[in-house]
């Protein structure tokens, strides 16, 4: 089956700073979407994108489907970003289920 | 909109039990999921439902059950607790399965067997 692997497995950073978050997949897809777990376990679906480039206030994301990869940008981080990122695909085979494979994430600390 | 609701929101079983996970939803969501969360791992899809009535499996369907008897409930049984079934479980919906259609995700229920 299609592999999601993400990087990096963990980041600490100061309030303030930016960073990017990297997610790999083994094969073409038709979706993909960027979670955020917070660290009392509640996910959050940030962005569908199979492709191109979408931003939400500090945060963007850009997929580059041809080259079987996505990047997250968190710019001005701030505590409440804090959590686990992850990526998930799916391929849409046949009739469509919205099957997603999760990779296993980015956690990331934000320090005031 | 309560949104996705899950109970209960922890549960410790004995090895050999059994119990039911209550999932529902009040946005007339036609697609259902149930995933499983290992500690430091990403989601692995256990079961899903594309409207009442209809059940499919997912990666990890082992030692589960599901039913659809309406579009709002989504429960998931397990039937002979094993201490592999340790994790959280979530429960998810979305109005359809097109590329746009986002997954809404319930608070979790974190499940110990021992």
């Amino acid at each position: 089956g299609i592999q999601v692997e993400q990087s990096p497995p963990d980041l600490i950073l100061q309030e303030g700073a930016n960073s990017t978050l990297r997610c790999n997949f083994s094969d073409s897809v038709n979706n993909l979407q960027w979670f955020h777990q917070n660290p009392w376990g509640q996910l959050i679906n940030l962005f569908y994108i199979p492709s191109g480039t979408k931003q939400n206030g500090r945060l963007s994301a850009t997929t580059v489907a041809t080259e079987r990869y996505s990047l997250l940008y968190i710019s001005s981080s701030q505590t409440t970003d804090s959590g686990v990122y992850f990526c998930a695909v799916d391929r849409f085979y046949g009739g469509a289920t919205n099957k997603l494979i999760f990779g296993t994430g980015t956690l990331l600390a934000v320090q005031p | 909109n309560a949104g996705v609701t899950q109970t209960p929101k922890f549960r410790i079983l004995k090895i050999g039990q059994s119990m039911t996970l209550q999932c529902a939803q009040d946005m007339n969501h036609n697609y259902m999921y149930w995933y499983r969360q290992d500690p430091g791992m990403g989601l692995k899809l256990i079961y899903y439902s594309v409207g009442a009535g209809i059940t499919d499996k997912g990666e990890v369907p082992n030692g589960y059950n599901v039913s659809r008897s309406t579009t709002e409930d989504f429960p998931l049984r397990l039937e002979l607790a094993a201490p592999s079934q340790t994790s959280v479980y979530f429960c998810a919906s979305s109005y359809g399965a097109t590329r746009t259609d986002t997954q809404y995700f319930g608070p979790g229920t974190r499940l110990t067997v021992l």
